[in-house]
């Protein structure tokens, strides 16, 4: 069965630099999530998007942002990197409830 | 507002043995979900199990069940004959289903399982 896609699965930036991190959703999934997972802590919410419009926000700094496209993709971008956004970055999608998890970005800034 | 909590930062078990990892929950909502992921080493998040709260029957998915009691707000994941490859992070994780849409999933600390042979 197809999975949720995330690329790039490893990115290594520089502070100040800026990342645009991309997740495609499992076929017939119409809502994504974006969370990030620092080392050894659980996963935090950031921001969600149900049919393409914003549903909720977390716990995101305003250098990010994010979207979801007409096919349903989405794209968290991150501007001014700072090492404490050094994590792993999931998407998840779902369609009645359950949520299915990409793979992660592994995001490191030095 | 929600919360997990999951009081077993470790668990070290012996293969073939079942394991029980505890989770609590507080909500105010009277609809909601309840998950289990396992993260291994490898970072993946993968959905073990989902118990609704209107469910009546536990929920179970092969050798996982999850032992649901409302009245304690507590939804633990029971392994059955645990294997090697059990060993990783386990999160307990809950949303509410009150609203249609996007419903961001709180987690707990997790807990880090290891199986020894």
């Amino acid at each position: 069965a197809a999975g949720v896609i995330q690329s790039p699965r490893h990115l290594i930036k520089e502070k100040r630099e800026t990342a645009t991190l991309k997740c495609y959703p499992i076929p017939r999934h119409d809502t994504v999530y974006w969370y990030q997972q620092g080392p050894g802590q659980d996963p935090q919410f950031l921001i969600s998007f149900y049919e393409k419009m914003q549903s909720d926000k977390g716990s995101i700094p305003d250098r990010f942002s994010a979207q979801q496209f007409s096919d349903y993709h989405s794209e968290l971008n991150m501007s001014s990197l700072e090492l404490g956004d050094s994590a792993l970055y999931f998407c998840a999608s779902s369609r009645y409830g359950e949520q299915y998890f990409g793979p992660g970005t592994r995001l490191t800034v030095t | 507002a929600q919360k997990i909590t999951q009081t077993q930062p470790g668990m070290f078990v012996q293969e073939k043995e079942a394991v029980t990892l505890d989770c609590t929950y507080d909500t105010s909502d009277q609809s909601y979900g309840l998950f289990w992921y396992k993260q291994p080493s490898s970072g993946e998040m993968i959905f073990l199990i989902y118990q609704g709260s209107y469910d009546e029957q536990n929920a179970t998915e092969g050798r996982y069940s999850l032992n649901f009691q409302k009245a304690r707000k507590s939804a633990n994941l029971v392994i059955s004959a645990s294997q090697l490859g059990d060993s990783a992070m386990y999160f307990c994780a809950m949303i509410s289903t009150k609203i249609q849409g996007a419903q961001k999933l709180v987690f707990g600390q997790g807990t880090r399982l290891t199986i020894n042979p």
